[in-house]
């Protein structure tokens, strides 16, 4: 099983401000990583697919990097609301894995 | 636009039985993936289990091998889980989401529904 690590756990910002979340997988995973968004008491959404292609819908203040065991989801100047807690998925392998999340906040 | 609707979830006891069920519609349901995935309380994301499109490829995490079967109508745009032996362990909210052609990322979500255990 391809184990997904996220850092930080939590990341404290202001809005405005700069965010860079990153992932990490235990073997090489190619471009097959997404990411998601989740508020308190909702679904998750799909924020990128193929490590940095944005789904239908995100701003372009969100940017996706990476390949192979190392990625990035960047936010270029936070928005209120952005602050949520952030997922990747590896979808090279089944099976398919989540990292455990990191916490935006305020 | 794309809808996914879960069934009540509910209470169970452990060793007991439950069927989800949820309702697609806003898209062409027979050509997608569809896939299961759970979050217990204040914890992260578990994908559950897949099936492909025509319903000819299943996937499961070990989890829930053995206990858990996915099926899909696509005369009836439906997606099931049949969920039997649970454990308390398997308290979670359970989501329904669709993939694209093939089962890869998820593109839609639906609301969700608990799944929890009485004593």
């Amino acid at each position: 099983e391809i184990v997904m690590t996220q850092s930080p756990a939590t990341l404290s910002v202001s809005p405005g401000e700069r965010a860079t979340l990153s992932c990490r997988a235990s073997q090489s995973v190619g471009s097959k990583l997404a990411w998601y968004q989740q508020k308190p008491g909702q679904a998750p959404r799909l924020l990128f697919y193929g490590a940095s292609t944005r789904a239908t819908g995100i701003p372009a203040r969100f940017s996706g990097r990476g390949s192979a065991t190392e990625f990035t989801l960047t936010i270029s100047s936070l928005q209120s609301e952005d602050f949520a807690v952030y997922y990747c998925q590896q979808y090279s392998a089944w099976p398919y894995t989540f990292g455990q999340g990191s916490k935006l906040e305020i | 636009e794309v809808q996914l609707l879960e069934s009540a979830g509910g209470l169970v006891q452990p060793g007991g039985s439950l069927r989800l069920s949820c309702a697609a519609s806003g898209f062409s349901f027979s050509d997608y993936a569809m896939s299961w995935v759970r979050q217990a309380p204040g914890k992260g994301l578990e994908w559950v289990s897949a099936i492909s499109a025509s319903g000819g490829s299943i996937y499961y995490a070990d989890s829930v091998k053995g206990r858990f079967t996915i099926s899909r109508d696509n005369s009836k745009n439906t997606l099931y889980l049949q969920m039997n032996s649970l454990r308390a362990e398997d308290t979670a909210v359970y989501y329904c989401a669709k993939s694209g052609t093939w089962i890869l990322y998820l593109d839609y979500w639906g609301q969700g529904t608990l799944v929890t255990f009485s004593s």
